[in-house]
């Protein structure tokens, strides 16, 4: 049980487009998800967290206007990296807890390339 | 300021044990946490400490002592497919969800 997928796993996109993450807790349903990115070699850094059907929580010094976050259902929450520039490129990861699961579980991630 | 201190790097042989240690300071504390995070993979839950004491499962163990602001990860009778990174994290509440502190990670080497 408690699996998160992340879609898609990896994703090449030009300067300046914008992308969309999904996020989807396959077996329970998810109050409350977490978005992190991870640079090479360096631990995992919080973007935000997101309750269902509320306004995601931003972290310090992230941008609410180029990372919207939206938690429709308890099984989805979408990231979409807006405008994209070369210096967003990063593994970004989601991860899901809820009332039926003690711990964060982790989606496999999501590799962005720009260009 | 809220801070998880972990070895950068370890190395041991396979078979072996090793111990992988993780201090803390942070405003709030519900439990020690440990992941473990292979090149490319997300990361994958290990153990959760909540209370002092020593927790079992498996060839890996976790330890806590809350008064010493202190864990540590066992791992037992190494294989090569532990090779990987190892990160602590404290379990925060804030606004009534509850966070993840992340330490930096350890690199875990293992030689045959």
């Amino acid at each position: 049980g408690a699996v998160v997928s992340q879609h898609p796993s990896w994703v090449i996109c030009k300067s300046g487009t914008s992308v969309k993450i999904e996020c989807r807790s396959l077996d329970f349903q998810a109050t409350t998800m977490f978005w992190y990115r991870q640079f090479p070699k360096q631990s995992l850094m919080l973007m935000a967290t997101s309750n269902e059907g509320s306004k995601a929580t931003y972290e310090q010094g992230v941008e609410k206007d180029k990372f919207l976050i939206n938690h429709a259902s308890l099984t989805l929450s979408t990231l979409t990296v807006t405008s994209a520039h070369p210096e967003d490129s990063s593994f970004y990861i989601c991860s899901a807890s809820g009332v039926s699961v003690s711990e964060q579980y982790f989606g496999p991630g999501t590799r962005l390339t720009v260009t | 300021g809220q801070s998880l201190e972990q070895p950068s790097e370890v190395t041991a042989v396979e078979g072996a044990i090793v111990q992988i240690n993780c201090t803390y300071q942070t405003s709030g504390f519900y439990g020690l946490s440990w992941y473990q995070q292979h090149d490319g993979g997300a990361p994958t839950f290990l153990s959760y400490n909540a209370l002092d004491g020593l927790e079992e499962t498996g060839r890996f163990s976790s330890f806590l002592s809350r008064s010493d602001s202190y864990g540590y990860l066992l791992l037992q009778e190494l294989q090569m497919k532990d090779s990987a990174s190892y990160f602590c994290a404290v379990r925060d509440i804030e606004d009534s969800n509850y966070q993840l502190i992340w330490g930096a990670g350890t690199k875990l080497i293992i030689k045959p």
